[in-house]
């Protein structure tokens, strides 16, 4: 069965730092992956997807995420933080063989001034 | 703004009512998806429809039900409701069914069951 775990609830980025998000994987066939995030009282938002092709993809608002197969990782980056990226961030996973749509728990990310 | 509107943006109703969420998809999207997020459970896959007809279905109650219409809004039946079926609604689109196609959240429904 496929699975997302994205390890941590909370993370904490001193703004103008680089920040990641984690976010592993497991599925049967190919990976689907995507990330969104979700800020106070909205829906979710799409930032970036990996489909196949280049293992860095790159999204909306500066983020980019890489993908490594070895690792079954998809970890969210963006190089220089801002306060207004303090949100909820959500990995998904779309199993080539499977019609389900599985979504992390979220990392909820504070970026302090 | 995704394009994806819900409604009510809130609803409160009793133990064992019966509720009905509404959802339309942007314009031109075929699909829609339906989640339920709540705090012990995370964001759950309730169920897809594309273009009318039903096409994954994910963790859905059997007291739950969906369609989708027509002209492609969709609707989300929650029946014999419980107190743990509180939890934030959300009614997805895509414009395809594959599996590759980002989805777009509308605001959600906000559901308390008292």
């Amino acid at each position: 069965a496929q699975s997302v775990a994205q390890p941590e609830d909370q993370v904490n980025v001193a703004e103008g730092n680089p920040l990641t998000v984690k976010c592993t994987y497991s599925v049967s066939g190919n990976p689907y992956l995507f990330w969104y995030v979700q800020y106070p009282n909205r829906g979710l938002q799409f930032l970036l997807k990996y489909i196949t092709g280049d293992n860095l993809v790159k999204g909306s608002y500066g983020f980019e995420a890489e993908f490594n197969k070895s690792q079954t990782s998809f970890h969210l980056k963006k190089p220089s933080a801002l306060v207004s990226d303090s949100a909820l961030y959500f990995c998904a996973v779309r199993d080539a063989g499977d019609d389900k749509i599985i979504f992390g728990k979220g990392t909820r990310l504070h970026i302090l001034p | 703004d995704s394009g994806v509107t819900q409604t009510p943006k809130h609803l409160i109703t009793a133990t064992g009512q019966r509720v009905t969420l509404r959802c339309s998809p942007r314009s031109g999207d075929l699909s829609v998806y339906w989640y339920q997020q709540s705090l012990d459970q995370g964001l759950q896959f309730l169920i897809q429809y594309y273009n009318g007809e039903e096409r994954a279905k994910g963790n859905i109650l059997e007291r739950f039900s969906a369609q989708q219409f027509p002209d492609l809004h969709s609707e989300l039946n929650l029946s014999s409701l419980e107190l743990g079926d509180s939890a934030l609604y959300f009614c997805a689109s895509s414009v395809g069914s594959g599996k590759t196609y980002e989805q777009y959240f509308g605001p959600g429904t906000r559901l308390t069951v008292t």
